[in-house]
Order: C-alpha cells, then sequence, then structure tokens
C-alpha cells in the first residue's frame, strides 16, 4: 500500500498570509495522479486540485499544486478565512487509493 | 447540478448487517464509475469500495474484503455498500463520491455508522 506522509500536521497562519503544505509519497506516482482535498467541520470533503496542479471547477486561483514523482505541495497564495479548514493529499495512480494523515490550517 | 445522498447508516452490534444507498442525481449514473470512503470518528479518510460503470469490476480495501459487498443499479441511479460482519472499527462516516476515472471528485454528504453493543 502506498503511504502519503503530510507535514505539517498543523499550521497557524493569519489571513492574508501564504500556506504551504506538503505531501510525500512513499512510491512515484504514475501520471501524476494526485489530489488535493478541503474538509471543513461537519462537512464532505471538497476537490481542490488533481492531476497535481489542475485546479477543480470552481476553485479559485489562489490555490494551486505542484510538484511530481513523490513530492507534492499545495500552495495557499493568500489565505481567506473560509479557508482555514483540514486538507487532504491523496494518490489515485495505485489500488488502493490512499490518503495522507491531513494538514490542519488554522487562525493564528 | 451532481447530488449525491447517501442512507441506511445507523447504529448495531458487532457482528451485525447494515446496507447502505447513496441515491445520485445530476449526472448519468450509468457512465461513471464509484466508490465508497469513510472516516473515523476524528481520523482521516480511507478508501473503502470502488465499483465500474457497468458494476462488471469491484474492488475493495483488504480491511472490508470479504465482509462489504459494493454493488449499484444504472436503472434506479443507486449506489449500495452492504456491510455484513461489522466490527467497532468500521465505525464511520461512509461517504459515497463520482469518479472520474479513478479520481473522487464529488462526494455526498455521508451517513454514520456507529458499530457498538
Amino acid at each position: 500500500e502506498i503511504v502519503l506522509t503530510q507535514s505539517p500536521g498543523t499550521l497557524s497562519l493569519s489571513p492574508g498570509e501564504r500556506a504551504t503544505l506538503s505531501c510525500r509519497v512513499s512510491q512515484s506516482v504514475t501520471n501524476n495522479y494526485f489530489a488535493w482535498f478541503q474538509q471543513k467541520p461537519g462537512q464532505a470533503p471538497r476537490l481542490l486540485i488533481y492531476a497535481a496542479s489542475t485546479r477543480a471547477t470552481g476553485i479559485p486561483d489562489r490555490f494551486s499544486g505542484s510538484g511530481s514523482g513523490t513530492d507534492f505541495t499545495l500552495t495557499i497564495s493568500r489565505l481567506e478565512p473560509e479557508d482555514f479548514a483540514v486538507y487532504y493529499c491523496q494518490q489515485y495512480a495505485f489500488s488502493p487509493r490512499t490518503f495522507g494523515q491531513g494538514t490542519k490550517v488554522e487562525i493564528k | 447540478e451532481v447530488q449525491l445522498l447517501e442512507s441506511g447508516g445507523g447504529l448495531v452490534q458487532p457482528g451485525g448487517s447494515l446496507r447502505l444507498s447513496c441515491a445520485v442525481a445530476g449526472f448519468t449514473f450509468s457512465d461513471y464509475g464509484m466508490s465508497w470512503v469513510r472516516q473515523a470518528p476524528g481520523k482521516g479518510l480511507q478508501w473503502v469500495s470502488g465499483i465500474r460503470s457497468s458494476g462488471a469490476e469491484t474492488y475493495y480495501a483488504d480491511s472490508v474484503r470479504g465482509r462489504f459487498t459494493i454493488s449499484r443499479d444504472n436503472s434506479k441511479n443507486t449506489l449500495y455498500l452492504q456491510m455484513n460482519s461489522l466490527r467497532a472499527e468500521d465505525t464511520a462516516i461512509y461517504y459515497c463520491a463520482k469518479d472520474n476515472g479513478w479520481l473522487a471528485s464529488y462526494w455526498g454528504q455521508g451517513t454514520p455508522v456507529t458499530v457498538s453493543s
């Protein structure tokens, strides 16, 4: 099973700051089949980024994804109040599809 | 607008069974694979099972293989998860998701399952 390790576990930032979230994968992800999800309390996860760097429909351009192989990054250029949430990375190249443990972005 | 509505969750004793349903609207159900993903209380996400658009191929996480069965009725636009021999560690919110290829692109709001005596 492919293991995804996210860092940091918690990111404490202020609105307007830049957030950089990392995800390391135990095996190279083929075809960049890699995604990022956002989850707010009491809500279902929402797809933000797929194919490592493509924003899903309706996702603001302050969200960007980068990386390839085993190292991937989600960047939020300027945090808005609604961006404080938990973010999960996922590889969907191999079965079983696996997720990272999550990074919580909290208000400082 | 894509809509997925899960139902069928609840409280069940260890060793018991439940059948979850996911009714969909807003897209051509028979064209897409579907998945179930769960989230234990206060924990992360775990993919549970997937099914191809025709229903001919199914996939399971090792932790549920042999106990859970995924199926679909394309005439009713509904996805199912039959869960047998339930254990305490199956306690979670169960989400259904619309797949684009292997990517879970849209998620329902989830249905809670609690396995406890």
